[in-house]
């Protein structure tokens, strides 16, 4: 699976947007972007993945470069919840491959 | 609830012992793998099952680690001669076959090797 790269913390106010980035300058052009999070004492968790198209979901949207060598995952709204570890995932088209986790992004959500 | 789940959730064990993890897969999901997680890092692939078939091992699996899933559901970790090295989070998710495999993870089991 190609590479990811990802800042390891960011900081968001309560309410406000957060965009959190991914960079992934050796995507294939098969590859599909997963994002999953993980609470603190929790299992990770699915919240969205794209392949060229920004995608929305009721959990968040997707953002995804023409060139596809970097990607954005926005919360619209972002809630005390919504802190976690946030995972940038490569994933090739047939999904059969394990998941390659990175170290993330740790959102801090400021009340 | 009919998600992923694992027991024990904490398991303090000292070095040497042998301890067997075990986790239940969503039902109908024919697809598991076992994830390992230490502190500030992400989770690390183990190993893999589709229904009772063992199709990929990691090179973290150390001759130590044993992995079954006798039939085709819930499946059992094993680590034998525990070290203080095996500490950490071992996390289970499994999946249905789907295009995008999204995978559902259970809440882990916590190994703490004294």
């Amino acid at each position: 699976d190609a590479k990811t790269t990802q800042p390891n913390s960011m900081e968001s106010n309560e309410e406000e947007p957060v965009h959190l980035p991914c960079n992934h300058s050796t995507i294939s052009g098969t590859d599909y972007i997963h994002w999953y999070r993980q609470l603190p004492s929790q299992g990770p968790e699915y919240v969205i993945h794209g392949l060229t198209s920004n995608v929305n979901n009721r959990m968040a949207s997707l953002a995804i470069a023409e060139d596809r060598k970097s990607s954005t995952l926005i919360l619209h709204r972002a809630t005390l919840r919504d802190a976690a570890v946030y995972y940038c995932i490569l994933r090739d088209p047939s999904g059969n491959t394990p998941l390659v986790f990175g170290k993330g992004t740790r959102l801090s959500v400021i009340a | 609830d009919t998600g992923v789940s694992q027991d024990p959730r904490h398991k303090i064990t000292k070095r040497g012992q042998n301890v067997t993890f075990r986790c239940d897969p969503i039902s109908e999901h024919n697809r598991l793998y076992w994830y390992r997680q230490t502190l500030g890092q992400g989770p690390e692939f183990l190993t893999y099952f589709q229904n009772e078939a063992q199709l990929e091992k990691s090179r973290l699996l150390s001759d130590r680690f044993s992995a079954e899933r006798p039939k085709g559901s819930f499946s059992t970790l094993e680590i034998q001669r525990t070290e203080q090295g095996d500490s950490a989070m071992y996390l289970c998710a499994s999946s249905f076959r789907a295009f995008y495999n999204e995978q559902f993870f259970g809440p882990g089991t916590r190994l703490t090797v004294l």
